[in-house]
């Protein structure tokens, strides 16, 4: 079955540090991987998506996440911390059906981002 | 342009009272359908999808079921609220692959 892994709960940067939020997958099949953010009573918002194209993925905001599959792991980064950039994030994987998939998420890992 | 729909945004129930909390897709048809659930500091947990109407999948047994009576509505429902149905609650839909759009949440407190 697939799954996800967030290292740290909680992640605290300076702004204008580099973010860096980490992220290991288990899939039994190459797999779609997927990360979210989601500010203070909020529903998820898409930050980016890998589908088996560019390992290099970029996504809104000036984040982009690398598939490294000998690592499994889908990390994602960004060069300088905007105080706007403090919420929770998700790293999620497809388990896909036939109709359709599911996602099973990560247990998230907050950002905090200081002045 | 496709939009979903998630009511109300906050609620507080008393323990043993029902619930209904409902979601609708507009702009799209025969979505595939979701119900998470987001615990006070823990990560989302699927609770129910639907790929039609009348076809419901759960994935954890609980206190809660979910029932789609249309083809762009998910409804969440409980007969009777426990203190341990408290979190914020998310619809999503997707039209196939590569991940979801989700609702805005309800935030439940069961007091």
């Amino acid at each position: 079955a697939q799954s996800v892994t967030q290292l740290g709960s909680h992640v605290s940067v300076s702004e204008g540090a580099l973010v860096l939020l980490r992220c290991n997958y288990s899939s039994s099949v190459p797999p779609y991987l997927f990360w979210y953010v989601q500010y203070p009573n909020q529903g998820l918002q898409l930050l980016l998506k890998y589908t088996s194209a560019a390992t290099l993925v970029k996504g809104i905001n000036g984040f982009e996440a690398e598939f490294k599959k000998s690592e499994t792991s889908f990390h994602l980064t960004k060069p300088s911390a905007h105080m706007s950039d403090a919420a929770e994030y998700f790293c999620a994987v497809s388990d896909l059906y036939n109709q359709g998939e599911k996602l099973i998420f990560g247990q998230g890992t907050e950002l905090s981002v200081k002045p | 342009s496709q939009t979903i729909h998630q009511w109300p945004a906050t609620l507080v129930q008393p323990v043993g009272s029902p619930l209904s909390l409902e979601c609708t897709v507009e702009g799209t048809s025969n979505p595939n359908l979701y119900w998470y659930r987001q615990a006070a500091g823990r990560g989302l947990q699927l609770l129910f999808y639907s790929v039609g109407i009348g076809q419901i999948s759960s994935e954890v047994p609980q206190n809660l079921s979910a029932s789609r009576p249309q083809d762009r509505q998910f409804i969440l429902s409980s007969k009777k609220l426990l203190l341990s149905d408290s979190g914020f609650y998310l619809c999503a839909w997707t039209g196939g692959y590569y991940g979801y759009t989700f609702g805005s949440g309800t935030r439940l407190t069961v007091v």
